[in-house]
C-alpha cells in the first residue's frame, strides 16, 4: 500500500513570508496528524484530524499557523507569516483510527528554513 | 511538554553487541509505542505495548513495561550498522494523542 505522502520535500523561505505543506495520507485512515521536529527534539502535534474535524489543536499557534482537511483526505499545513524559530521538519502521519493505541504511519517530511 | 523521557541521550556500540534504552513517563499510561527515526525510512513505528503487558517480542526488539515505575526498555539484541537511528518512545492513555520524548540517539559501528 502506498504511504504517506508529503511535499515538498525541502523549503526556504525569509521570515514573514509565507508557507504551505501538503500531505496525503494512507487511503482509509480517518485520523490525520501534524507534528512539528525541531533538531535533537522528538515530534511535537500541533493537530490532528479525524475525517475533516479537528480533534485537538491545543499546541497550534493559531496566530500564524493553520491547517485544514477539507473532504476528510488530504491536508495542508499553512504558516503565515514564518518566524527563524519555525525551521524545522514538518511531519505528517495518518492512523486507522484515533487514540494512543493505533501505529501511526508517517510521512518523509518537509524540512523548513527560515532565515 | 513532552511526557516520555529516554535514557540515555546517546548510545555508541559495536555490531553484535545489544543495546537497550529507558524510557521513564510522568503519568498513567495505556498505551506505549516505541519508534525509530533514521535519515532513509524516517519515522517509523516498531511496537506498541499495553499497560496491562509486562513484556513484548518482535523479531530483534524486546520491551519491558513497568507501569509500577512507570518506565519501558527497549532492547535491541544483536545490531547491526542499520539500526543506527534514533529511537523515540511515545505514551498515551485514553483517546488522548501520543506524546514523543525527546529520543535515544544509537551509533552501531561495524
Amino acid at each position: 500500500e502506498a504511504g504517506v505522502a508529503q511535499s515538498p520535500r525541502y523549503k526556504i523561505i525569509e521570515k514573514r513570508q509565507s508557507v504551505a505543506f501538503w500531505c496525503n495520507p494512507i487511503s482509509g485512515h480517518a485520523t490525520l496528524y501534524w507534528y512539528q521536529q525541531i533538531l535533537g527534539q522528538g515530534p511535537k502535534l500541533l493537530i490532528q484530524f479525524q475525517n475533516n474535524g479537528v480533534v485537538d489543536d491545543s499546541q497550534l499557534p493559531k496566530d500564524r499557523f493553520s491547517a485544514e482537511r477539507l473532504k476528510g483526505v488530504d491536508s495542508t499545513l499553512k504558516i503565515q507569516p514564518a518566524k527563524l524559530e519555525d525551521s524545522a521538519v514538518y511531519l505528517c502521519a495518518s492512523s486507522s483510527g484515533h487514540g494512543p493505541s493505533y501505529e501511526q504511519y508517517f510521512g518523509p517530511g518537509t524540512r523548513l528554513t527560515v532565515t | 511538554s513532552q511526557q516520555g523521557e529516554e535514557d540515555p541521550q546517546a548510545l555508541s556500540i559495536q555490531e553484535g553487541e545489544n543495546a537497550t534504552m529507558n524510557c521513564s513517563y510522568k503519568t498513567s499510561i495505556n498505551n506505549l509505542q516505541w519508534y525509530r527515526q533514521n535519515s532513509g525510512r524516517g519515522l517509523v513505528h516498531l511496537i506498541l505495548i499495553r499497560s496491562n503487558e509486562r513484556e513484548k517480542h518482535s523479531g530483534r526488539l524486546r520491551v519491558t513495561l513497568d507501569t509500577s515505575k512507570k518506565s519501558s526498555s527497549l532492547l535491541i539484541t544483536a545490531s547491526r550498522a542499520a539500526d543506527t537511528a534514533s529511537y523515540f518512545c511515545a505514551t498515551g492513555s485514553g483517546y488522548s494523542t501520543l506524546t514523543f520524548g525527546k529520543g535515544t540517539m544509537l551509533l552501531v559501528s561495524p
